[in-house]
């Protein structure tokens, strides 16, 4: 258990529906980033939220959507995916000013597939 | 941010010592060297950071030589619990977004 968790674990859904992905962190942090992890390629950085906003967004497509009402929650709304978004979502945290720095938390994912 | 080289991956077997070196040539003056553990369908995990010389803690040990532009994660004593992608990473303190490379698959045979 790192402090962060995800719901659901595994999420299958179709072209044209919309859902959204869940992530709580309980250990006090003020910032929550989201990340995607596809079969066989590194874990690309898509969204970072400090003290609730958002201040990085890596060229992320605008079917994704993200939204942190405060620091301990991170949501990310999902519609009209296309199959190539199949991959696991995951949430991270971290303290700024942490020491270490570069310290995140990530949750266990959640595994989403398009169909 | 400094590019990073590891190996694709690596075999060992329980109980060697395993050493996963990471190239980072263009390591800048204020840049500091962290370590990432996965396990399949699960995030990464944080193990070790440093910035020169040598740093370990209950899990790891990091060597990093004088010049910075290489350093290497040594796991004393494997097992097969420790089969997993390790990454290196490299960036200045306090920045955000890691961006980490594909990683060394280590595999650990009995």
């Amino acid at each position: 258990e790192t402090g962060v968790t995800q719901t659901p674990r595994h999420l299958v859904m179709g072209m044209t529906n919309k859902k959204s992905l869940k992530c709580e962190q309980h250990l006090g942090h003020n910032a929550m980033y989201w990340y995607k992890q596809s079969a066989k390629k590194p874990l690309e950085l898509m969204f970072v939220y400090n003290f609730k906003e958002q201040t990085e967004n890596n060229s992320v497509p605008s079917r994704f959507s993200p939204e942190c009402p405060n620091s301990s929650h991170l949501f990310l709304h999902l519609h009209t995916l296309q199959p190539e978004d199949s991959a696991l979502y995951l949430c991270a945290s971290s303290q700024d000013g942490g020491v270490p720095s570069y310290e995140q938390y990530f949750g266990p994912g959640t595994r989403l597939t398009v169909t | 941010l400094a590019k990073t080289t590891q190996p694709i991956s690596m075999d060992s077997y329980e109980g060697q010592e395993v050493n996963i070196t990471c190239s980072h040539n263009n390591i800048a003056t204020n840049d500091y060297i962290t370590w990432y553990q996965q396990f399949p369908s699960q995030g990464p995990r944080f193990i070790i950071q440093g910035y020169k010389t040598k740093v370990t803690n209950e899990v790891a040990s990091l060597f990093i030589p004088a010049d910075r532009k290489s350093s290497t994660l040594s796991l004393p004593r494997v097992s097969l619990s420790d089969t997993a992608v390790y990454y290196c990473l490299v960036g200045p303190p306090g920045r955000r977004a890691l961006t980490f490379g594909s990683g060394t698959r280590l595999q650990v045979q009995p």
